[in-house]
């Protein structure tokens, strides 16, 4: 099965800084790479996607590039904010063969100090 | 105008009891899952159904049923309860000609004493 393996697990960096979040995939069939923010006790929220016929998304500060060749993905969030402070999680699926069944990294906990 | 929401929001029971958790969504979609994540915080799923057919189905124990009465809806029974299965249970949605982008609830967290 599909297997995601995410870096870094834990991320500090100081406000207005960029963070860098990477994860690789191992089954060349997932289509669709959607990007999650945890806060703390919080659901998991969508905050940007990107499916394998597009190399890179970008809405505001946030932006997803993929490599198919190479299976990674990544997020970018440019201009951080304490806001932005959360366990972030990747995650991949075959999309419409699987129903949507989503494979998720390990999560990364992102500090961002004011 | 909830999207999706999941009863109760914590439940605290000991081992050997018999529980259940309650989703509900209100956005029409027509799959729905359950997914667990432990203390170190990793999402997995467990199951999912699809127009109330089950489609997906980890290697979880078989004391854990899900149940679909109708597409807006997915419970979980968890019969027999142990020590591991404390974590927060999370449900999810997601509709096929919106690529299955999935929509979590709030999650249950559960503690078994």
């Amino acid at each position: 099965g599909e297997n995601v393996e995410q870096h870094p697990s834990t991320l500090s960096v100081q406000e207005g800084d960029s963070a860098v979040i990477k994860c690789t995939y191992s089954d060349s069939a997932s289509n669709y790479f959607p990007w999650y923010k945890q806060e703390l006790g919080k659901r998991p929220q969508l905050i940007i996607d990107i499916r394998s016929n597009v190399g890179e998304k970008k809405d505001q500060r946030i932006a997803v590039t993929l490599n198919k060749t190479a299976k990674h993905f990544s997020l970018h969030i440019t201009e951080t904010q304490p806001e932005d402070s959360a366990v972030y999680f990747c995650a991949a699926s075959l999309g419409g063969t699987s129903y949507g069944k989503l494979t998720f990294g390990q999560g990364t906990i992102l500090t961002v100090h004011p | 105008d909830t999207a999706v929401s999941q009863t109760p929001k914590y439940l605290v029971t000991q081992m050997g009891n018999d529980k259940s958790i309650k989703c509900e969504q209100n956005l029409g979609h027509d799959t729905m899952y359950w997914y667990k994540q432990d203390s170190k915080k990793f999402l997995k799923i467990m199951f999912s159904y699809n127009n109330k057919e089950l489609i997906i189905n980890e290697t979880v124990p078989n004391r854990f049923s899900p149940k679909s009465p109708d597409k807006a809806h997915l419970n979980l029974h968890i019969n027999s309860l142990e020590l591991g299965d404390s974590a927060v249970y999370f449900c999810a949605s997601s509709q096929e000609d919106r690529n299955y982008e999935q929509y979590f609830g709030p999650g249950t967290r559960l503690t078994v004493t």
